[in-house]
């Protein structure tokens, strides 16, 4: 089945910088890649996907970027609010099992004021 | 999207005996399935649910723990049977998208139990 390693584990920053969270899969038919957010005690809500047709995708100030020879993708958040505060999860679906995600194991992402 | 009622929200119940979770979804959706979160870790899958046919249950996860009903498009239970302490989770419905990809995947609000 497909494993998905996440990195970090936590991740501090200050408000305005910019924060990347990074992710490898292993199975290469995985082709869909999502990424969630959850505040506490509140449901995973999902903030961007990216399918394996493409490189990138932008989403105002959130990306995500694929690389699939490497098997790894990575969300990228620019100019951090103390919002964006919360537990981040990416997620692979082992080839075409949708709704079928193994996620990651979480980075929980603290934004400074 | 699809809206996802769970309930009961939360509950805190004795070792040794049972809960129903229910999952109602105000759209039909062909895919639903039902997760599970442990304290402080990442989402797990327990099971897809199947309208009209048992459920596909993942390794580590069987029928007799977690049986899992699904009378109709729109909704289904999920059964935390003969509890123990190690069940203490919140368990997390969710739906594929009713778009023409269907692969996005959007949860319920969860069922925080504790089993004491």
């Amino acid at each position: 089945g497909e494993n998905v390693e996440q990195h970090p584990s936590t991740l501090s920053v200050q408000e305005g910088d910019s924060a990347v969270i990074k992710c490898t899969y292993s199975d290469s038919a995985s082709n869909y890649f999502p990424w969630y957010k959850q505040e506490l005690g509140k449901r995973p809500q999902l903030i961007i996907d990216i399918r394996s047709n493409v490189g990138e995708k932008k989403d105002q100030r959130i990306a995500v970027t694929l690389n699939k020879t490497a098997k790894h993708f990575s969300l990228h958040i620019t100019e951090t609010q103390p919002e964006d505060s919360a537990v981040y999860f990416c997620a692979a679906p082992g080839g075409t099992s949708y709704g079928k995600l193994t996620f990651g194991q979480g980075t929980i992402l603290t934004v400074h004021p | 999207s699809a809206v996802i009622s769970q309930k009961p929200s939360r509950d805190i119940c004795q070792r040794g005996t049972s809960l129903t979770i229910q999952c109602q979804v105000d759209s039909q959706v062909t895919m639903m399935f039902w997760y599970r979160q442990q304290p402080g870790q990442s989402l797990t899958l327990i099971a897809t649910a199947n309208q009209g046919s048992e459920a596909t249950y993942e390794s580590g996860f069987v029928i007799d723990k977690f049986p899992i009903s699904r009378p109709n498009l729109t909704f289904s239970t999920l059964t935390v049977s003969n509890m123990s302490p190690e069940d203490s989770s919140i368990y997390l419905c969710s739906v594929g998208d009713t778009g023409a990809a269907n692969e996005k995947l959007f949860f319920g609000s969860g069922t925080q139990l504790s089993v004491l």
